[in-house]
């Protein structure tokens, strides 16, 4: 089965400084990962993903992440935070190869803090 | 303005009330999925549907039903409501099938209060 952890419930980062959600995930096969964030009463906002290739995609809004196969991880990071970058993080996993189910971390609250 | 719609957005209601909350998409996306989301369980998926009459039931089905009879709707049916469903619901859609490495569009939200 499908699952994904981020161990994070709260990230605390002051403006300026970089940042880093963190996100581990288990998939049988290869995964499809994605990175989707969640502004006050908004619906979830696509960020980035990761599909083959690079190891380090690039998204909206200056983020990025890491893959890493070896660890099961799929970091997001951002080398400058702006306040208004807070918000609610989630980390989602489809696996590849029969990849009906989209799966869900319980997301990380971001606060950058001026 | 491509876009997932839902309504309603907002919903009070008692226990075993029938209530339909519809979503609707412009994108001609084939894959149509629902979520409820809970603090500090994220997004759960209830129902997804890969194409129309064609759905199958995500994590957490139990009290929910669903149907795609046409590709742009997937209305999400609660029989009798329970407390327990009170949550945040979330539709959301993808071009592509079973392998599509696509991202999902979601729409903006349906709170649910069961009292």
């Amino acid at each position: 089965a499908q699952s994904v952890a981020q161990p994070e419930d709260q990230v605390n980062v002051a403006e300026g400084n970089p940042l880093t959600v963190k996100c581990t995930y288990s998939v049988s096969g290869n995964p499809y990962l994605f990175w989707y964030v969640q502004y006050p009463n908004r619906g979830l906002q696509f960020l980035l993903k990761y599909i083959t290739g690079d190891n380090l995609v690039k998204g909206s809004y200056g983020f990025e992440a890491e893959f890493n196969k070896s660890q099961t991880s799929f970091h997001l990071k951002k080398p400058s935070a702006l306040v208004s970058d807070s918000a609610l993080y989630f980390c989602a996993v489809r696996q590849r190869d029969y990849g009906q189910n989209f799966v869900f971390g319980p997301g990380t609250r971001l606060s950058v803090l001026p | 303005e491509a876009q997932v719609t839902q309504n309603p957005r907002y919903l009070i209601t008692v226990t075993g009330k029938k209530l339909t909350v519809t979503c609707s998409q412009n994108m001609n996306h084939e894959y149509m999925s629902w979520y409820r989301q809970d603090p500090g369980l994220g997004l759960r998926q209830i129902y997804y549907s890969m194409n129309v009459e064609v759905t199958d039931k995500g994590d957490v089905p139990e009290g929910y039903k669903v149907s795609r009879k046409e590709k742009r709707n997937f209305p999400l049916i609660l029989e009798s409501p329970s407390p327990n469903q009170t949550s945040l619901y979330f539709c959301a859609s993808v071009a592509g099938g079973a392998s599509s490495y696509n991202e999902q569009f979601f729409g903006p939200g349906t709170r649910l209060t069961v009292l």
